[in-house]
């Protein structure tokens, strides 16, 4: 496959752990917040979202985090798998009647078996 | 129910060239999206349609276009190629309206140009 992004941070974890990955956002406006996944070769494919008047989602295996304070998104990956192994983005939308989203610049996750 | 397509999946191109890309969203999908991906940037917005209609563009140049048909497929079209556009090039569709806010947008594998 081919990457999708050279000199990301990267967050290297045992099979089984806990992985946290951090989101610096940029909009103190933004009011929708999306998680996504890409593999190499692949389209992102989304995880989670999250709205502005909450603080916590679940879903399965995954949390998200937001603190408006600090502009700080961050998702929780419960008992991580080699399959989890990609890049993961954080994306904002602004309360302005578009649907575009602005993009972090993603974390590499590997997971180790 | 399947997913966003794009096509072609891999293309190479000269400078100097044209190029048109073509996506098909999720059936019933009538708001598409186009991201430009590169190492150095990573995760740009082009533009946005809803039934025809550009309703927000990014910062890129007029050499960029697209538009969107009847039936939702979007295309869009990179004139005059430089090296700097090779790219993966994303088109994403979700079920939103104008006015309702932003929501879950899906996807497709996205387009592979090259400039040489």
């Amino acid at each position: 496959g081919e990457s999708v992004g050279l000199h990301l941070p990267t967050l290297s974890v045992q099979e089984g752990d806990n992985s946290i990955i951090n989101c610096a956002y940029s909009n103190s406006a933004s009011d929708y917040f999306i998680w996504y996944k890409q593999e190499s070769g692949k389209g992102p494919q989304f995880i989670i979202d999250i709205r502005s008047n909450m603080d916590k989602r679940q879903g399965q295996r995954v949390t998200v985090l937001l603190n408006k304070t600090v502009k700080h998104l961050s998702l929780q990956i419960a008992a991580t798998q080699p399959g989890d192994s990609a890049v993961y983005f954080c994306a904002e939308n602004l309360a302005e009647g578009y649907s575009t989203l602005t993009f972090g610049k993603g974390t590499m996750l590997l997971v180790s078996p | 129910k399947a997913g966003v397509t794009q096509t072609p999946r891999y293309l190479i191109k000269t400078r100097g060239q044209q190029v048109t890309l073509s996506c098909s969203p999720i059936s019933g999908h009538r708001s598409v999206s186009w991201y430009q991906q590169t190492p150095g940037q990573g995760l740009q917005f082009l533009f946005e349609y809803f039934s025809e209609t550009q309703r927000n563009k990014g910062n890129f140049p007029g050499r960029f276009s697209g538009r969107q048909f009847s039936n939702s497929r979007s295309e869009m079209n990179v004139s005059t190629l430089e090296l700097g556009d090779s790219a993966l090039y994303l088109c994403a569709s979700s079920l939103t309206q104008p006015g309702q806010g932003a929501g879950e947008q899906f996807f497709g594998p996205g387009t592979r140009l090259t400039v040489l």
